[in-house]
């Protein structure tokens, strides 16, 4: 079975400052891991994914996150943080086995951006 | 323009009373996936579509229900509502299962009372 934890339910910044959204994962198999972000009121929509290729995987926005094995974690960066980026984010998993069907969400880190 | 539409957006229910919330994709998508979102529980996967006819369980599927008659619908069907189904429901369809993006509806609120 596959789950996803991320540490943090709630996460503060000033406008300019690093922003750093931390996500680990446990799973029987190699997995695929995903970063969704959520604006108010809309649906999700995906900021980076890695799928066993390089291990740092850029995403849109000036977001990136980094796959590390040894610690199964995926934490998500950026390098300055923007109002717009103001948010809730979703870290996900699924299995690259046979069937990549089923998707575990964690329960999510809402980003707060201070002026 | 590609999209995922549900149908309702919002709906008021009492309990017992069965209804459907309609999903529609229109990027010939082979996988579709009904979430339910839960306030400090993230989303959680109800059940999962592979193709026409080819459906199975998630995380929670207790109490609903779906079919995949065509490839871009998937209903999703509350046989008989209770008030701890009141949630914030997501559709999302992908080109191949969950390897590939998810691209995500509206959302539909239902409050079951």
């Amino acid at each position: 079975a596959q789950s996803v934890t991320q540490l943090g339910s709630h996460v503060s910044v000033s406008e300019g400052a690093l922003v750093l959204l931390r996500c680990n994962y446990s799973s029987s198999v190699p997995p695929y891991l995903f970063w969704y972000v959520q604006y108010p009121n809309q649906g999700l929509q995906l900021l980076l994914k890695y799928t066993s290729a390089a291990t740092l995987v850029k995403g849109i926005n000036g977001f990136e996150a980094e796959f590390k094995k040894s610690e199964t974690s995926f934490h998500l960066t950026k390098p300055s943080a923007h109002m717009s980026d103001a948010a809730e984010y979703f870290c996900a998993v699924s299995d690259s086995g046979g069937s990549n069907y089923k998707l575990t969400f964690g329960k999510g880190t809402l980003l707060t951006v201070n002026p | 323009e590609a999209q995922v539409t549900q149908n309702p957006r919002y709906l008021i229910t009492v309990t017992g009373k069965k209804l459907t919330v309609t999903c529609s994709q229109n990027m010939n998508h082979e996988y579709m996936s009904w979430y339910r979102q839960d306030p400090g529980l993230g989303l959680r996967q109800i059940y999962y579509s592979m193709n026409v006819e080819v459906t199975d369980k998630g995380d929670v599927p207790e109490g609903y229900k779906v079919s995949r008659k065509e490839k871009r619908n998937f209903p999703l069907i509350l046989e008989s509502p209770s008030p701890n189904q009141t949630s914030l429901y997501f559709c999302a369809s992908s080109l191949s299962g969950t390897s590939a993006e998810q691209y995500f509806g509206p959302g539909t609120r239902l409050t079951v009372t």
